[in-house]
């Protein structure tokens, strides 16, 4: 079956570094997808990888290894604004999107 | 228009009765997904469009669920006698088309409480 892992939920310090880790097992991939999602509110996108590596966007970075089946978003300079809910998610050889449960990440001062 | 839009924001409606959410893509987009999400769960997906059809029912939880669109925009979601677990947010997106790199963009989704 088609599956995404990531923690239930992680807990960091303001101003620090954090890494949420996503593993997929997926029928074919056609790349992966980091959502943000604030309490109540929709997700909105934050990056896109489909070759292996790194992709840097301000604080925000993305790593996928498609050998491995993993993909982390590296949140650097937490900021209490970023205490919210990060979704993983895969295409596969449908297009169709595979979801995670989502990671709540809770930033304390 | 300029992003996803869904009506109505909020709907408390009493068991057993019928209700239809509606989404609006962003202009152009040919693919639309209807995902429902429970407090503090995941995405659950339901259906998605390509275009006006419906490659993919698979995730309709039960036959009083359906979804229709039409003229290649807009969508419908209706669900037929509602029961109290229909609770939730029912989140609509869109994207250019179904392709391995096309970002889904999502609307303020549809509070749906059933009493």
């Amino acid at each position: 079956g088609q599956n995404i892992d990531q923690p239930t939920e992680m807990t960091a310090t303001e101003g620090a570094i954090v890494q949420i880790n996503c593993t997929y097992q997926t029928s074919g991939f056609n790349g992966l997808f980091w959502y943000q999602q604030h309490a109540g509110e929709a997700p909105t996108f934050l990056s896109y990888n489909v070759l292996d590596g790194l992709e840097e966007k301000g604080r925000f970075s993305s790593f996928l290894s498609r050998s491995k089946g993993y993909s982390y978003l590296l949140l650097k300079e937490l900021q209490m604004k970023d205490s919210a809910s990060y979704l993983c998610a895969a295409k596969d050889s449908n297009y169709q999107l595979i979801w995670g449960a989502g990671t709540k990440l809770i930033i304390k001062p | 228009g300029a992003g996803v839009s869904q009506s109505p924001s909020n709907k408390v409606t009493e068991k057993g009765k019928d209700v239809e959410l509606r989404c609006d893509p962003i202009s152009g987009h040919t693919a639309l997904y209807w995902y429902r999400q429970s407090l503090g769960q995941g995405l659950e997906f339901l259906i998605y469009f390509q275009g006006n059809s419906a490659p993919d029912k698979s995730g309709l939880p039960s036959d009083r669920f359906s979804a229709e669109r039409t003229g290649g925009s807009v969508s419908t979601l209706t669900i037929q006698r509602t029961q109290q677990e229909d609770s939730a947010v029912y989140l609509c997106a869109s994207s250019e088309s179904v392709g391995s790199g096309n970002t889904i963009y999502f609307g303020e989704g549809s509070w749906l409480t059933v009493v």
